[in-house]
Parts: C-alpha cells; structure tokens; sequence
C-alpha cells in the first residue's frame, strides 16, 4: 500500500539550529514526492519536489530511495519558518496526492 | 496568479443539516480536489475530478457527495451533517497529467473550517 509516515508531530528548535523534518514513504515503484507548508493563517503551498533538486528558502530534500526517505533540511533555521510542513507523494499515471501527517516546526528566537 | 477561492471561510451548522461547500478555481485546470485537515491526519482525500460530470471517490468519501457541473467550480455536499464531519476542508485544483507539464503542483484554496453542532 502507498503510505507517507511523518514520524514527528512537533519539531521545536531555535533560531539557528539545524531542522531536519523527517518523511518516509512506501511504494512499489518510481515515486514522486513534494513539500508543502502552510504557515500560520495561509493556504497550503508546494515547497519544493524531488525532481526539481532545487532549494527553496533554505530547505532542501533529497530522495534516498534506498531508505525510502525524503528528508527536508535546512541548516540554520529562521523564525519565520514556523509552519506545518507535509510531506506528499504521487505515484506514476495519477494526478492523486498522498499526504503524510504533517509535522509543525517551531523556531524560537 | 492561480486562485482558489472557497465560498466560506467559517461556517457552522446543525447536525442533519445539507451543507454545500463551494469551490472555484480560473486557470482552467481540468483536476479538482476536496480535502479534509485534521490535527495528527493530515490531508485525507474525500472526491477527485477529473473533468466536468466525472468524479472520482478518495479514501474518505463516506457521508459526502460532490458536483461538478463547471470546469470551474466544484462542490462538495454533506447530506445530513454529522458531528464528526466538523473539520477544516480544503479544495485544490491542477491541470491533468500535471506531472508531464511545467505546472506541476496542486493548488490550494483557503480553506472553510466546519463546525457541526
């Protein structure tokens, strides 16, 4: 079965710090797989996607296919990353999205 | 710039109530979807759609039915509300086969919180 785990349902940290929000998925094939965050009183918004390899505000995620893992990381982190952060996946020849639980990170000063 | 737009931001409702909850997107995206937020569930999907009068149900379609009679709008339909359907509830919108194009993301309103007394 698809399935997207989000073990932490809070990450807090300080300014600064390295983040690490974890994600690993389960599927029998070439996954696609996103970040999406919303922060506090926004609407949902992509992040970033595997096959982009691109780093957005800092944050980059790597696919290791081998731990079936797509970790986002950021190394200093900044108060205004604050938000709730979900890890997706897409499987081939389907425009469906499957949602982890989400992990809210928490940056204080 | 993609808009979702949802007809209500807050809405509160009595058990066994119809309630429909409006959804509009204009970028001409064939694909729409309604979700439901809950805290430690994430975003679980309730219907899909895929083109004007098609739908398609998601892992959560029980006591929900969808319309979809505009490429532009699609709408979501509790039948007899109940309290455990009170839950915040986001629609998404994509172009078809997004993952062959540039455009390849969902794209999401702002969601309408639901309360079901």
């Amino acid at each position: 079965a698809q399935r997207v785990t989000q073990p932490e349902k809070l990450l807090s940290v300080f300014k600064g710090a390295p983040v690490e929000l974890k994600c690993n998925y389960s599927y029998s094939g070439s996954p696609e797989l996103f970040w999406y965050v919303q922060y506090s009183r926004q609407r949902l918004q992509l992040l970033l996607r595997h096959i982009s390899r691109e780093s957005i505000k800092g944050f980059t995620a790597d696919l290791n296919k081998g731990e079936t893992s797509f970790h986002l990381k950021k190394p200093f982190a900044q108060e205004e990353d604050s938000a709730m952060y979900y890890c997706a996946l897409r499987s081939y020849n389907t425009d469906k999205l499957i949602f982890g639980t989400g992990t809210r990170l928490q940056v204080f000063p | 710039d993609v808009k979702v737009t949802q007809s209500s931001r807050y809405l509160v409702k009595r058990t066994g109530e119809k309630v429909f909850l409006e959804c509009v997107q204009d970028m001409d995206h064939e694909n729409m979807f309604w979700y439901r937020q809950d805290p430690g569930l994430g975003l679980r999907l309730i219907y899909f759609s895929y083109d004007v009068k098609m739908k398609e149900k998601g892992d959560i379609p029980e006591g929900y039915s969808v319309s979809r009679e505009k490429k532009e709008r699609f709408s979501l339909i509790l039948e007899s509300a109940s309290t455990n359907q009170t839950s915040m509830y986001l629609c998404a919108s994509s172009f078809r086969w997004a993952a062959y194009k540039s455009t390849d993301t969902q794209y999401f309103g702002p969601g309408t919180r639901l309360t079901v007394l």
